[in-house]
C-alpha cells in the first residue's frame, strides 16, 4: 500500500509568490494533519480535517495560509503571499478511524522562500 | 498545560553503547497516547511506538525498549547496542482530547549521533 504522498517534494520561490503544497493520504485514513517543521519552533500542527471537514485550525499561522480538502484523497496547504519566514518542511499525516492513531507521514514538502 | 520536554538536544555515543532518550509529558487528560518518532538524515517521519495513557508495560522490539511511568510523567526510549544507523532526531509526542478538541504535541526531538 502507498504512504502518504506529497508534492512537490523541494520548492523554491520569491516572496511574494503563491505556494500550493499537496497531499495524498493513505487510502481509507479519514484523519489528515499537515505540520510544519522549522529550527526555531519545531513540529507544530496546523490544521487537521476528519472526513473532509477542517476540525481544528488553530494552528494555522495567520490568514495567508489556507487548506482545503475536497475529497478523500487529496488535501492542499496554500500560503498567500508567501514570506520568507514561510521558509520551512511541510509535512502532511493521515491517520484511520481515530485521533489516538498512530499517524502516518508523508515524505515532505521542503519550502526555500527567498 | 499540554507540554513534551526532551531534555537532552544532541547525544553522542560510541557504537554498541547502550543509550536512552528521555522524554517528559504534562497533561490534565486521564486518556492520551504517547509516540516515538525517528526522523533520519533524509528527513522522513518514521512512527516507532504508540502507547496510551492505561498501559503502563514496557515494551521491547529488537534493540529498542520504552520506560513509561506515569508517576514521573515519563515515557523513555532506550536503544541497546547502538549503531550507526540509529544517527538520527527523535521526537516523542503527545496526543490527546476528544472529538472536537484535539491535539498532538511534539517535544522538541533529540539527536543521536552513533560514532563507528
Amino acid at each position: 500500500d502507498a504512504g502518504v504522498i506529497q508534492s512537490p517534494r523541494h520548492e523554491v520561490t520569491e516572496m511574494g509568490q503563491e505556494v500550493t503544497l499537496r497531499c495524498k493520504p493513505i487510502s481509507g485514513h479519514d484523519y489528515l494533519f499537515w505540520y510544519r517543521q522549522t529550527m526555531m519552533r519545531g513540529l507544530e500542527l496546523l490544521i487537521y480535517f476528519n472526513n473532509n471537514v477542517p476540525i481544528d485550525d488553530s494552528g494555522m499561522p495567520e490568514d495567508r495560509f489556507s487548506a482545503k480538502m475536497p475529497n478523500a484523497s487529496f488535501s492542499t496547504l496554500k500560503i498567500q503571499p508567501s514570506e520568507p519566514r514561510d521558509s520551512a518542511v511541510y509535512f502532511c499525516a493521515s491517520t484511520s478511524s481515530g485521533i489516538y492513531e498512530t499517524q502516518y507521514f508523508g515524505p515532505g514538502t521542503r519550502l526555500l522562500v527567498l | 498545560a499540554q507540554k513534551v520536554t526532551q531534555a537532552q538536544t544532541e547525544i553522542s555515543v560510541v557504537e554498541k553503547e547502550d543509550v536512552t532518550l528521555d522524554c517528559v509529558y504534562e497533561t490534565r487528560d486521564t486518556t492520551y497516547y504517547l509516540f516515538w518518532y525517528k526522523q533520519p538524515p533524509s528527513g522522513e517521519l518514521v512512527f516507532l511506538i504508540r502507547r496510551n495513557s492505561f498501559d503502563e508495560q514496557n515494551e521491547i522490539s529488537g534493540r529498542y525498549s520504552w520506560n513509561f511511568q506515569k508517576s514521573t510523567s515519563s515515557f523513555n526510549f532506550t536503544i541497546t547496542a547502538s549503531q550507526v544507523v540509529d544517527s538520527a532526531v527523535y521526537f516523542c509526542a503527545l496526543s490527546e482530547g476528544n472529538t472536537g478538541g484535539f491535539k498532538t504535541i511534539f517535544g522538541a526531538g533529540t539527536r543521536l549521533f552513533v560514532k563507528a
